[in-house]
């Protein structure tokens, strides 16, 4: 029972490139989630699924697509990178909402020149 | 708008006790949480309030007061292991989750 796995650990990337986050749980969770965290500031949500084909945006969508083709898995896509999406990015899961406590992978330290 | 405000740096002595403070103004209030996270790794769950009173949990104990729009999370017996930062989220009336910027706690022997 890995809980949830996130992928890759540390990228770097250059104004304008694309790349995708990945991020599977193995808990039978409906609800899944991506964040990014800044210093400074509390977590903030950028899209969250309630279910597998159905996702909708949190509080900062601008410049990243999300999908969720199955259950398990949630990638969070970049098309082009900009420097102000350096962040630390988390996946988490959680059993049906943001009312049940969220389990979160280990997250991404994403650099953007 | 939505605010949650906690101390941002917190120093403590191994063995003692420690209160981090949370207060908040959201749009409604669906229960509190409280999270850990060591540096560099993710959050992970402490505890939970939606009624008022104290929670204890072992070493870690949270208080919830709604009609103040505060909470603590008081740590007992410090160990050099609770260096980490302290995380406050509220669900608010649309059950979204507002989070604090957390707590950094310094654990110094």
């Amino acid at each position: 029972n890995a809980g949830v796995t996130q992928t890759p650990k540390f990228q770097v990337l250059k104004t304008g490139q694309s790349m995708t986050l990945q991020c599977a749980q193995d808990m039978n969770h409906e609800y899944m989630s991506w964040y990014r965290q800044d210093p400074g500031m509390g977590l903030r949500l950028i899209h969250y699924s309630v279910g597998a084909g159905i996702t909708d945006q949190g509080e900062v969508p601008n410049g990243y697509n999300v999908s969720r083709l199955n259950k398990r898995e949630f990638s969070l896509r970049l098309e082009s990178a900009a420097p102000s999406q350096t962040s630390v990015y988390f996946c988490a899961s959680s059993e049906r909402g943001p009312e049940n406590i969220q389990y979160f992978g280990a997250g991404t330290r994403l650099s953007v020149l | 708008g939505q605010n949650i405000d906690q101390p941002t740096e917190m120093t403590a002595t191994e063995g003692a006790i420690v209160q981090i403070n949370c207060t908040y103004q959201t749009s409604g209030f669906n229960g509190l949480f409280w999270y850990q996270q060591h540096a560099g790794e993710a959050p992970t769950f402490l505890s939970y309030n939606v009624l008022d009173g104290l929670e204890e949990k072992g070493r870690f104990s949270s208080f919830l007061s709604r009609s103040k729009g505060y909470s603590y999370l008081l740590l007992k017996e410090l160990q050099m292991k609770d260096s980490a930062s302290y995380l406050c989220a509220v669900l608010d009336s649309n059950y979204q989750l507002i989070w604090g910027a957390g707590t950094k706690l310094i654990i110094k022997p």
